[in-house]
């Protein structure tokens, strides 16, 4: 079945760095790629998508490039802001039942002023 | 507006307890899931539902139990036979075919064993 791997937290910034969480992944065929957001005491929120290879989502100051060569999904911003402390997580379908999710073990983010 | 709603926001269970935590959606979503989120282990699925009547186990189903009487509810019972039960707790839901525009998920119960 599809799996995720993404890189261990947390990771520990100042504000405006660059950030960078490693996600790769592996699948069958090109299914869609998901970074979803969690701030701390809340629930999931899409953060951004790519539907099929060499597509680049991107939302609020965020991107990620789909990348079938690696199979990767890397997030990126380039100037964190202490409101982007939260925990972050990939994603794709599960193989052959796209209404299941499987998850990548997230990644947590904090930025200090 | 729309969402999903869980209540309570923090619940204490006492051992051998059957607890029961609430998710409730008013976005017309056909589709329910329980997740239980520990602390380095990500989100696994309990239970999910595709239509009123009828879940299905997800990968750590047992001491669980859900029901689906109606499309907007979707309650996970936490029985004395789950072990180890401390965990937060998230519901989500998603339109069927809608799956690009995102789970839409609860705030939440932080649910500790006391």
């Amino acid at each position: 079945g599809n799996s995720v791997t993404q890189m261990e937290g947390p990771v520990t910034l100042s504000e405006e760095a660059f950030l960078t969480i490693n996600c790769t992944y592996t699948a069958t065929g090109y299914p869609s790629l998901f970074w979803y957001v969690q701030y701390p005491g809340e629930g999931l929120q899409l953060l951004l998508k790519a539907t099929k290879a060499d597509d680049k989502g991107s939302n609020k100051g965020f991107e990620a490039t789909y990348r079938k060569e690696t199979t990767s999904f890397h997030l990126e911003k380039g100037s964190v802001q202490v409101s982007d402390s939260a925990v972050y997580f990939c994603a794709l379908p599960n193989a052959g039942n796209n209404r299941k999710l499987i998850w990548g073990l997230g990644t947590s983010l904090a930025v200090n002023p | 507006d729309g969402g999903i709603t869980q209540s309570p926001k923090y619940l204490f269970r006492k051992e051998g307890q059957n607890v029961t935590l609430s998710c409730e959606q008013n976005l017309n979503h056909d589709a329910m899931y329980w997740y239980r989120q520990d602390p380095g282990q990500g989100l696994r699925l309990i239970y999910y539902s595709q239509i009123v009547n009828d879940f299905q186990k997800g990968d750590i189903a047992e001491g669980y139990s859900v029901s689906r009487e109606k499309k907007e509810s979707f309650p996970l019972t936490v029985t004395s036979a789950q072990k180890n039960p401390t965990a937060f707790y998230l519901c989500a839901s998603i339109l069927t075919g809608q799956e690009l525009d995102g789970y839409t998920f609860g705030s939440g119960t932080r649910l500790t064993v006391v």
